[in-house]
C-alpha cells in the first residue's frame, strides 16, 4: 500500500516558525502537494514540489527530497489565522488526478 | 458564481432514504472527483471523472452511485447507507493534465442515522 506520514498535531506561538514534516513511501512519484484546510472549509492548495529543493511562496515554503521520501512545509511569521489542518498529498503518476493523502497535521497557533 | 460549489452543505438521512449530493464547478475544468473525509483518517478518493467518463472507482460500495452528466456537474446518489458512511464528502475539479492542483468545494456534512 501507499504510506504517507505526518504528525497529527503541532502547536506554536504567533510570530514563530513551524516546520511540518511529511514522509512517504509510494510506488511511483510524480510530485507532492501541500493543502491547507480550515475547520469546516474546503482544502486549498498551498504548494507543489516535483524536483528536489525548496520552493518559497511568501511566508510559506515547501521542501522536497525525493531520495529520502521526505518533504516539509515551513510557515514563517505565524499568525492566528494559520491555525488549520495541513495535508500532504502525493501524486504517484499512476492515474491522472489520483492523489494519496496523509492524515493531516492540525496546527494550533497561540497568541 | 466562481469556484466549486456543493449542495446541500449539511444532510441528515436515515438508512432507508435516498438522497443526492450535487457538485458544480465554474472553472472550465475537465476532471472532477469525489472524496470522503472521515475524522482521523486520510482524505479518501472515491471516484474520478475525466471528460464525463469515470476513470477510477476506488472500490466504493454500490450504495454510492456517481453521475457526471457534463464536465461542470457531478452528483453522488446515496441509498441504503450505513452509519459509518457519516462523513464530509468533498468534490474537487482540475484541468485534465498531470501534476496539477485540485480545487475543492466546501463539502457536504452527511450524517446517517
Amino acid at each position: 500500500g501507499q504510506n504517507i506520514d505526518q504528525p497529527t498535531e503541532m502547536t506554536a506561538t504567533e510570530g514563530a516558525i513551524v516546520q511540518i514534516n511529511c514522509t512517504y513511501q509510494t510506488s511511483g512519484f510524480n510530485g507532492l502537494f501541500w493543502y491547507q484546510q480550515h475547520a469546516g472549509e474546503a482544502p486549498t492548495f498551498l504548494s507543489y514540489n516535483v524536483l528536489d529543493g525548496l520552493e518559497e511562496k511568501g511566508r510559506f515554503s515547501s521542501f522536497l527530497s525525493r531520495s529520502k521520501g521526505y518533504s516539509y512545509l515551513l510557515l514563517k511569521e505565524l499568525q492566528m489565522k494559520d491555525s488549520a489542518s495541513y495535508l500532504c498529498a502525493v501524486d504517484r503518476g499512476s492515474t491522472l488526478g489520483r492523489l494519496y493523502f496523509g492524515r493531516g497535521t492540525q496546527l494550533t497557533v497561540w497568541p | 458564481e466562481t469556484g466549486v460549489t456543493q449542495t446541500p452543505r449539511h444532510l441528515v438521512m436515515g438508512m432507508t432514504n435516498k438522497k443526492s449530493l450535487k457538485c458544480e464547478q465554474h472553472l472550465g475544468h475537465n476532471a472532477m472527483y469525489w472524496y470522503k473525509q472521515s475524522a482521523k483518517k486520510p482524505l479518501e478518493l472515491m471516484f474520478v471523472y475525466n471528460f464525463k467518463e469515470q476513470t477510477e472507482n476506488n472500490s466504493v460500495p454500490s450504495r454510492f452511485s456517481p453521475e457526471c452528466p457534463n464536465s461542470s456537474h457531478l452528483f453522488l446518489h446515496l441509498h441504503t447507507l450505513q452509519p459509518e458512511d457519516s462523513a464530509l464528502y468533498l468534490c474537487a475539479s482540475s484541468p485534465m493534465k498531470t501534476s496539477t492542483e485540485q480545487y475543492f468545494g466546501p463539502g457536504t456534512r452527511l450524517t446517517v442515522t
